[in-house]
Parts: structure tokens; C-alpha cells; sequence
């Protein structure tokens, strides 16, 4: 029944490593987003896609890649992990053109690297 | 670009009691929507209230209402009777339509603390 579910909902790492985030929503919905919450709580939109097309990428550093195989699933792969990566990613979804309608999130992946 | 501006990093209220939260922001723009997030201790984001930038109704939400004065760019958010379960952090957000996506951007948040 989840609306926007992310996998994994931890995540520990070494810095330098290769990790992804998967998301996943089964809201009908055209349109997803990855956010990023800091250690102050601030969130800002790193990405958003619209039918697997990407729309915004907002000066997020090439190492961040995200994919989107179908409407549905909007991953987010990160390479060669830096200190600065720690943070709560969250996962967003919406329908475009239905203006009134509020962005559904997921529960956030906390990402420590180590 | 917009911004968005919460002034008070952190609030408390007594239980039952109400409490505003304010927001202003910075747009050109005459159409976009306005919307109130809570994030509690578990992390997630929870939508609380929206308002359509072309209506002049406030919105309401059972114990929650905002007062939104578009001339002064301000979106503040009421809480009344506030319960424990209303200890969170609230993020005010703002969305401005058009062509592509629709992304929010968010004010700095607010931490609120219900005091038994």
C-alpha cells in the first residue's frame, strides 16, 4: 500500500564507494524528484524527471546519476562517495498539470559515509 | 529564482494551546501554490496544508488554517489546540508551475515543540 517506497532506508558506507538508492511509486504518477536533506534539515531538489525524461538537474555534482527505467522507479546511483554525501535523500512523486496536487514523498534514506 | 524564509528556527507551545508559525517568500510569479510540511521525529514528510496562490479563501485543515496575504508574500501556518503529536519540524514550500517539473523549494524549517 506504500505510496513511495526507497530502498534501503539506512545506508553505511565507506567513502569512495559505489552505492544507489531505488524508489519506487505505485501512485500513477508522471513525475519524480530526488531531494536532499542536510544536517540542518534544509532540502533542496537535486533532480526530477518527468515520463524518464530529465527536467531538472539542479548543479548536483556528476558523480550523482540518476535513472529512470520506467514511469514508475526513479533510482539514484552515486559514485566514488564523499564525506559531504551524508545526508537524508528523499524520493517525491507527482502528477504535472494536476497543479493542486502536493508532492507525495518517501520515508528518506539516511547515507553515512564512514 | 524563489526563496523562501522561515524566521524562527525553533518555537515551543503549551498543550491545547495555539501557535504560528510564519513564512514569507520571494516570487514574481502570480500563479504557484504554497504548501506546509511536517517532518517528525521519524522522518516523514507529511503535507499538512496547501493554498492555490489565485484563491483568496485561506485554507484549512481541522486544527490547522494559514493566513496568506499575497500582497505581503507571507504564507503563516496556526496550530490550534496543539496535541504532542504535533512536535515536528514544519518546512513551508513553495511551487510554481510551469512548463517541465514542478519542484518544491523549501524554507529553512521550523522545530516546534509541544509541552505537555
Amino acid at each position: 500500500d506504500t505510496a513511495v517506497s526507497q530502498t534501503p532506508k539506512y545506508l553505511v558506507t565507506q567513502m569512495g564507494n559505489d552505492k544507489s538508492i531505488k524508489c519506487e511509486q505505485n501512485l500513477g504518477h508522471d513525475t519524480m524528484y530526488w531531494y536532499k536533506q542536510d544536517s540542518k534539515k534544509f532540502l533542496k531538489i537535486m533532480f526530477s524527471y518527468n515520463n524518464k525524461e530529465l527536467i531538472i538537474n539542479e548543479t548536483v555534482p556528476n558523480r550523482f546519476s540518476p535513472k529512470s527505467p520506467d514511469k514508475a522507479h526513479l533510482n539514484l546511483h552515486i559514485n566514488s562517495l564523499e564525506l559531504g554525501d551524508s545526508a537524508v535523500y528523499f524520493c517525491a512523486s507527482s502528477h504535472q498539470g494536476l497543479n493542486n496536487q502536493p508532492q507525495h514523498f518517501g520515508d528518506g534514506t539516511r547515507l553515512s559515509i564512514l | 529564482a524563489q526563496t523562501v524564509t522561515q524566521s524562527q528556527p525553533e518555537m515551543s507551545v503549551q498543550e491545547a494551546e495555539t501557535v504560528t508559525l510564519s513564512c514569507t517568500y520571494d516570487t514574481s510569479e502570480s500563479n504557484y501554490y504554497l504548501f506546509w510540511y511536517k517532518q517528525p521525529p521519524s522522518r516523514q514528510m507529511i503535507l499538512v496544508i496547501r493554498q492555490e496562490a489565485y484563491k483568496q479563501q485561506n485554507a484549512t485543515e481541522n486544527r490547522f488554517s494559514v493566513n496568506f496575504q499575497k500582497a505581503a508574500k507571507s504564507f503563516s501556518l496556526k496550530i490550534s489546540d496543539s496535541q504532542l503529536g504535533d512536535t515536528a519540524m514544519y518546512f513551508c514550500a513553495f511551487m510554481r508551475p510551469g512548463a517541465g517539473s514542478y519542484q518544491l523549494t523549501f524554507g529553512k524549517g521550523t522545530k516546534l515543540s509541544v509541552i505537555p
